[in-house]
């Protein structure tokens, strides 16, 4: 069974500080990786995404990285904001089958002044 | 550009009633969904559409009906409201599925079924 397992369920940093979410998955045979920003009470939002021959993407202070081999992605937020504070979903998708796609249950980010 | 928008965004039902989720997007795109996102749970496709006239059953379809008469709309009905169905739900739209193309997500209707 397709899984994404998102690590830590939550985790709270002081401002400035710098973080790393991790993503592991099973998914098989592999599309693409997305990572969406959602803030409380609205829609997520696409951050970045990645297929298999991309290492690392950034978008603005954030940075996702990928390694296909271990099946593992992480997500660098630098120089954190209050505005970061939201909930980070790793989402994979598989070839095939229509490309579906698995979603992990997120990591809630809470940045304290 | 509105992107997706969704009515109405907080809903009470009693269980047995129906009602129709909206969905709308002014992107022209191809590919719609629906979602249901309940605590501490990754968000769940329902179904979906590859464009006007198509729909497919996703993970969790049982108790939902779509259908997608124009590239606009895709709303969900809710056949008979069950306490099972309290959650939030996400209209999403992308130019087509998969690969590279971005999915833009609604505000989201959050639904109480009683």
């Amino acid at each position: 069974k397709n899984q994404v397992e998102q690590s830590p369920q939550s985790l709270i940093i002081l401002e400035g500080k710098n973080c790393t979410l991790q993503c592991n998955y099973t998914v098989s045979p592999f599309s693409n990786l997305r990572w969406y920003k959602q803030d409380t009470g609205r829609g997520p939002v696409s951050l970045t995404i990645m297929t298999f021959s991309e290492n690392t993407k950034s978008n603005g202070r954030y940075t996702a990285t990928l390694d296909a081999d271990t099946k593992q992605s992480s997500l660098h937020i630098t120089a954190s904001q209050l505005s970061d504070s939201a909930s980070y979903i790793c989402v994979v998708s598989a070839k095939g089958n229509a490309g579906k796609s698995t979603f992990g249950d997120g990591t809630t980010l809470t940045v304290k002044p | 550009n509105a992107g997706v928008t969704q009515t109405p965004k907080f809903q009470v039902l009693k269980t047995g009633q129906s009602m129709t989720l909206q969905c709308a997007q002014d992107m022209n795109h191809e590919y719609m969904s629906w979602y249901r996102q309940d605590p501490g749970m990754g968000l769940r496709l329902i179904h979906y559409s590859v464009g006007a006239g198509i729909t497919d059953q996703g993970e969790v379809p049982n108790g939902y009906n779509v259908s997608r008469s124009t590239t606009e709309d895709f709303p969900l009905r809710l056949l008979s409201a069950a306490p099972s169905q309290t959650s939030v739900y996400f209209c999403a739209s992308s130019q087509a599925r998969g690969g590279k193309n971005i999915q833009y997500f609604g505000a989201g209707t959050r639904l109480s079924v009683l």
